[in-house]
């Protein structure tokens, strides 16, 4: 497609379950990034990959939290346990080059909005 | 602890005006600035960056200046337009500390005809 793709767009899930949020970067970009974006506030760095490899994870919240891109394409972020915290819009983001002010010019997807009740 | 602030949640402007949007920063080690706009229910699109080297980068109506000194940073949108209107978010980032963004709380922009 034209742009990053995401997927559920919206997502109701009951405290306890697993989810999985699936995100397709447009293709050829090297870099993707998925962002958690609460209510109010700004984006928030979760992860990065550069191809298939994941070189920064500083920024998941707790070991419920867990990303692949096991191609270097398609990635999913996977949630365990959700707590009703975990609410927000996930957003995923790719770019063509991987560094520096370049990188920072992010094509975002629309974002999965996830709600834990 | 909010690196990246924008501290005015809202701007009203009429059109044809200009709209000047504020960020402040605190990490002295950020390089490179950009400004992305959002429309409801949808991702951040990109719309401006400035590099640390730079006090001034101009797109069209839209211009950024960077105050180092200060820390600060602006967006000017010259004339205002009611497609304007979106919540504007200001970005940091650092050239060796990695490839993450930090972004401050956005700005919401309403213009008005």
């Amino acid at each position: 497609g034209a742009g990053v793709s995401q997927s559920p767009r919206y997502k109701v899930a009951k405290r306890g379950q697993d989810v999985a949020l699936r995100c397709d970067p447009i293709s050829g970009h090297v870099s993707l990034f998925w962002y958690q974006q609460a209510l109010g506030q700004g984006p928030e760095f979760l992860t990065y990959f550069q191809n298939e490899a994941q070189l920064d994870k500083s920024g998941l919240p707790s070991d419920r939290f867990f990303a692949e891109r096991p191609e270097g394409s398609v990635s999913t972020l996977k949630i365990q346990r959700t707590q009703q915290e975990d609410s927000a819009v996930y957003l995923c983001a790719s770019s063509f080059h991987s560094g520096g002010l370049n990188t920072g010019e992010l094509f975002f997807g629309e974002g999965s909005r996830l709600t834990v009740l | 602890d909010q690196q990246v602030k924008q501290n005015s949640p809202s701007l009203s402007v009429q059109e044809g005006r200009i709209s000047i949007l504020n960020c402040d920063y605190t990490n002295s080690m950020f390089d490179y600035f950009l400004w992305y706009k959002k429309y409801p229910a949808e991702g951040p699109t990109f719309l401006i960056s400035i590099s640390s080297i730079k006090d001034k980068n101009e797109d069209g109506r839209f211009t950024v200046f960077l105050n180092k000194s200060a820390k600060h940073l602006s967006l000017h949108i010259v004339p205002s337009q009611p497609g304007d209107s979106a919540v504007y978010f200001c970005a940091a980032g650092s050239t060796g500390g990695g490839n993450k963004l930090t972004f401050g709380t956005g700005t919401q922009l309403k213009v008005e005809l």
